[in-house]
């Protein structure tokens, strides 16, 4: 079984302070993707990352794939209360037939204070 | 586009009593479909995944079943709720193998009492 750890679980900030979040593990993954949940819905598509080394960046947030494929990380600049949530980082299972079963995260709940 | 819809978004159920949630697809054909459940705003387990009709696996044994009665529809039933059930139930599906990013529904907060 394939595990991803998530780490800081809980994170309070002031606006404008930055931040970033791990996630790793042990096993490789094809792909990784993060998400953003609000309470009450659904987690949505921030990024997927294929390519080890890979950093790609959406506005205030950086995210990077590690060069073996084993881990993640999102950093963000500035944070703005808007950037309030839970964090979720999954990875696609890398070799045999997956069916597209992700692997979660535990995910960061990260709250940003005005 | 694409669109998922998974309801009712709140249930309360007493203990014993059947359960069935509803997600359907629409906008694609032929999707994987999910079944996640969440604990206390955490991380999402797997519960059951479909990759075409009639056919289900199941990740974890539990008190719970899934059923896809037509390709853009997924299932998700007990016959006996427990009280261990409560969580927030979310419903996705993937694209595959043209992605493997998944789309979620709104969820559904149940609540066993």
């Amino acid at each position: 079984t394939q595990l991803l750890e998530q780490s800081p679980q809980f994170l309070s900030i002031q606006e404008g302070e930055n931040l970033t979040v791990y996630c790793n593990s042990s096993s490789v993954f094809s792909s990784l993707q993060w998400y953003r949940q609000e309470p009450g819905e659904g987690p949505v598509l921030l990024v997927t990352v294929v390519t080890g080394g890979e950093v790609k960046k959406l506005k205030r947030l950086t995210f990077q794939f590690g060069d073996a494929r084993k881990d993640s990380s999102l950093h963000i600049t500035a944070a703005q209360p808007g950037d309030t949530g839970l964090y979720l980082c999954a990875g696609e299972n890398a070799g045999g037939t997956s069916y597209g079963k992700l692997t979660f995260g535990q995910g960061t709940i990260l709250t940003v204070h005005p | 586009s694409q669109t998922i819809h998974q309801w009712p978004a709140t249930l309360v159920q007493p203990v014993g009593s059947p359960l069935s949630l509803e997600c359907t697809v629409e906008g694609t054909s032929n999707p994987n479909l999910y079944w996640y459940r969440q604990a206390a705003g955490r991380g999402l387990q797997l519960l059951f995944y479909s990759v075409g009709i009639g056919q289900i696996s199941s990740e974890v044994p539990q008190n719970l079943s899934a059923s896809r009665p037509q390709d853009r529809q997924f299932i998700l039933s007990s016959k006996k709720l427990l009280l261990s059930d409560s969580g927030f139930y979310l419903c996705a599906w993937i694209r595959v193998p043209f992605g493997t990013e998944a789309f979620f529904g709104q969820g559904t907060r149940l609540t066993v009492v």
